[in-house]
């Protein structure tokens, strides 16, 4: 199946710092890739919808400017949180599904990045 | 809109025990189903999928039917294992291919 890579998986910063976080999919193109948080023991929460070559949208809620997105290729989705605080501690997870045809339905997820800010 | 509703957990079954998590679904038309798993500390994978009425996923051991009649799309799997313990989320993709809908999960822990 498709194959979705994040870097970096595990990630402590300060507060206060940025921090970027790739999401790469790695043997197709995807011109729309998905951002999640995940709280312990909960749901994945949609954040934002990442679109190759024009502005991602963002869900309720979602401060655009506190969580930056760049969907800079069709391979390749970063999201940077900036000025991180403790309270974005969480994990964040991406996906992607392969354009067109059959498994057009079907997402594939990236292995996840735990962020902790101190 | 569109909702994904799950039993709730913690799960905790024996070793070669029989599972059933229940899932049901709220969408417009005809919605593709899922399930996906979660180890501890990873991401998650796609157990199985069913993208129309009756279609039968499976997996692993693990299945899934989707019922149309009764909106639903329960996991089963005749004999679970100790390494089945993690967390399963049921989901549903619309018609317009865009985000997924999930469930809020359910913990299953299976002990020897």
């Amino acid at each position: 199946g498709a194959v979705v890579s994040q870097h970096p998986s595990r990630v402590i910063c300060k507060s206060g710092t940025s921090v970027k976080i790739e999401c790469r999919s790695l043997d197709f193109q995807a011109t729309t890739m998905f951002w999640y948080r995940q709280f312990p023991k909960q749901s994945l929460m949609l954040m934002a919808t990442s679109n190759e070559g024009s502005k991602a949208t963002y869900e309720q809620g979602v401060e655009k400017d506190k969580f930056l997105i760049n969907h800079a290729s069709l391979t390749l989705s970063t999201l940077t949180v900036t000025s991180a605080h403790p309270e974005d501690s969480s994990f964040y997870i991406c996906s992607a599904h392969p354009p067109g045809g059959a498994g057009t339905d079907t997402q594939y997820f990236g292995p996840g990045t735990r962020l902790t800010v101190l | 809109g569109d909702s994904v509703t799950q039993m709730e957990g913690p799960v905790t079954l024996s070793e070669e025990a029989f599972l059933t998590i229940n899932c049901t679904y709220t969408a417009t038309g005809y919605p593709s189903l899922f399930w996906y798993v979660q180890y501890p500390g990873e991401g998650l994978q796609l157990l199985l999928k069913a993208t129309k009425a009756d279609d039968k996923g499976s997996n692993k051991g693990f299945e899934a039917t989707y019922r149309k009649e009764t909106t639903s799309f329960h996991l089963e799997k005749g004999s679970v294992q100790v390494s089945d313990s993690a967390v399963y989320f049921c989901a549903l993709v619309g018609t317009s291919y865009d985000k997924v809908i999930f469930g809020p999960g359910t913990s299953l822990s299976v002990i020897p």
